[in-house]
């Protein structure tokens, strides 16, 4: 799988956009983009995922360039709770090879 | 979506002993994980546990200090033998359905070696 690099932390005042960004330059053609988050203590849990298009759904939305290098992860109105270590991901969606692979990811804390 | 308990939830334990860890999901899943997570670390993938057959270890981790045992499509466990204060970490059992891009994680066992 793809490796990626995220920057190891970021602060965002609550309410306001979080923007978190990835790069994933060696990204292969058929490697889907995934984030997951860990709030403190938890399970890592399931954000959003991407092949090529913009995706969004209820808890965020994910914006991939043209070239599939680089991804932004963007949670619209951020909360106390979204504070949380933020993994970019990429890998197959299919086959044997389907575990993740998680890099060191971005600790994203919400300020009041 | 699955849903992942592990038992024991946390444990203490001796030097040289070993902890067996129980994952149950809630329904059949084709793939189960275990991942560890040492203090202050990201996830460490240790293993693929197979349903009826050995489980494929990833570099660095071997059967006899990690035996895991899939016996069928919704339970699986995994040992941490003869444990050091080293294996202390949080241990995860993960999870992906037929036909599902999303990969499920149960909420850890917290392992402390003393």
């Amino acid at each position: 799988d793809a490796k990626t690099t995220q920057p190891p932390s970021m602060d965002c005042a609550e309410g306001r956009a979080a923007n978190l960004p990835c790069n994933h330059s060696t990204i292969s053609g058929n490697e889907y983009v995934y984030w997951y988050r860990q709030i403190h203590s938890q399970g890592p849990q399931y954000i959003i995922h991407g092949l090529k298009n913009n995706e969004t759904n209820e808890m965020a939305s994910l914006i991939i360039t043209e070239d599939r290098k680089s991804s932004t992860l963007i949670l619209p109105h951020a909360t106390l709770r979204d504070t949380a270590v933020y993994y970019c991901i990429v890998r197959v969606a299919s086959g044997s090879a389907r575990q993740l692979t998680f890099g060191s990811g971005t600790q994203l804390t919400v300020l009041p | 979506s699955a849903v992942i308990s592990q038992k024991p939830s946390r444990d203490i334990c001796q030097r040289g002993t070993s902890l067996t860890i129980q994952c149950q999901v809630d329904s059949q899943v084709t793939m189960m994980f275990w991942y560890r997570q040492q203090p202050g670390q990201s996830l460490t993938l240790i293993a693929t546990a197979n349903q009826g057959s050995e489980a494929t270890y990833e570099s660095g981790f071997v059967i006899d200090k990690f035996p895991i045992s899939r016996p069928n499509l919704t339970f699986s466990t995994l040992t941490v033998s003869n444990m050091s204060p080293e294996d202390s970490s949080i241990y995860l059992c993960s999870v992906v359905q037929n036909g599902d891009y999303e990969q499920y994680f149960g909420p850890g066992t917290r392992l402390t070696v003393t």
